[in-house]
């Protein structure tokens, strides 16, 4: 079945850049999408790229997208402190419903000052 | 744009009752909703896919008599957690499908004493 991994800690020193990656099996699925989590909260959609994508970028983020390896990863620019959160990874899949994200377990970005 | 409201945020109940959590999409028409659960520090698993006028489509091993999904408008999904016990305390979070993007609510922390 699909399966989106990611490595589960990142820390960085602000100012720093972060790059978060992640893997996933599912070479049929159209999007990819980065989503971010602050504690409590629910998820904020940071950004997606097609699947004939390589690159998006998007002010401090960029995605890249690697469809032969099936690698992504953010990178977040000039990381600040209140960019620490808990990153996530998804891919889109379709299930018996239609169409549904498959999400990694997350990244948690802790950010120093 | 894209907005979705969850209510309630927050809701402590006695074990054997039923609770009922709003998702609303705010300013799009969402003619499909998800239902995810969230336990700490893990990631997102989905419940059901519900779709507007139709019944909701569970993942394996949800208990759709327990977890009830109705979807009777365009704008309007709730989830009814039924006799529910402290194994059903979690972070439930609903999404909302517009233009090949999900957006999510900000998700409703359920406590069951």
């Amino acid at each position: 079945g699909e399966d989106v991994e990611q490595s589960l800690f990142l820390s960085v020193r602000e100012g720093d850049s972060s790059v978060i990656n992640c893997t996933y099996t599912d070479s049929s699925s159209t999007y990819l999408y980065w989503y971010k989590q602050e504690p409590g909260a629910g998820l904020q959609l940071l950004t997606y790229i097609f699947s004939n994508m390589d690159m998006k970028q998007d002010q401090r983020l960029t995605v890249l997208l690697n469809k032969k390896d099936k690698h992504l990863s953010l990178r977040i620019a000039d990381t600040q402190t209140g960019d620490s959160a808990i990153y996530f990874c998804a891919e889109s899949a379709l299930n018996q419903a239609g169409t549904a994200l498959i999400f990694g377990k997350g990244t948690t970005l802790s950010v120093s000052s | 744009g894209a907005v979705v409201s969850q209510h309630p945020s927050r809701v402590i109940c006695k074990s054997g009752t039923s609770v009922k959590i709003e998702c609303r999409s705010l300013d799009f028409q969402a003619t499909t909703m998800f239902w995810y659960r969230q336990f700490p520090k893990q990631s997102l698993m989905l419940m059901a896919t519900s779709n507007e006028g139709s019944k909701a489509t569970y993942e394996q091993g949800v208990e759709k008599d327990k977890f009830l999904i109705n979807h009777a408008s365009l704008t309007l999904s709730t989830l009814t957690v039924t006799s529910a016990h402290p194994e059903d305390s979690s972070f439930y979070i609903c999404s909302a499908s517009y233009i090949d993007t999900q957006y999510f609510g900000p998700g409703t922390r359920l406590t069951v004493l």
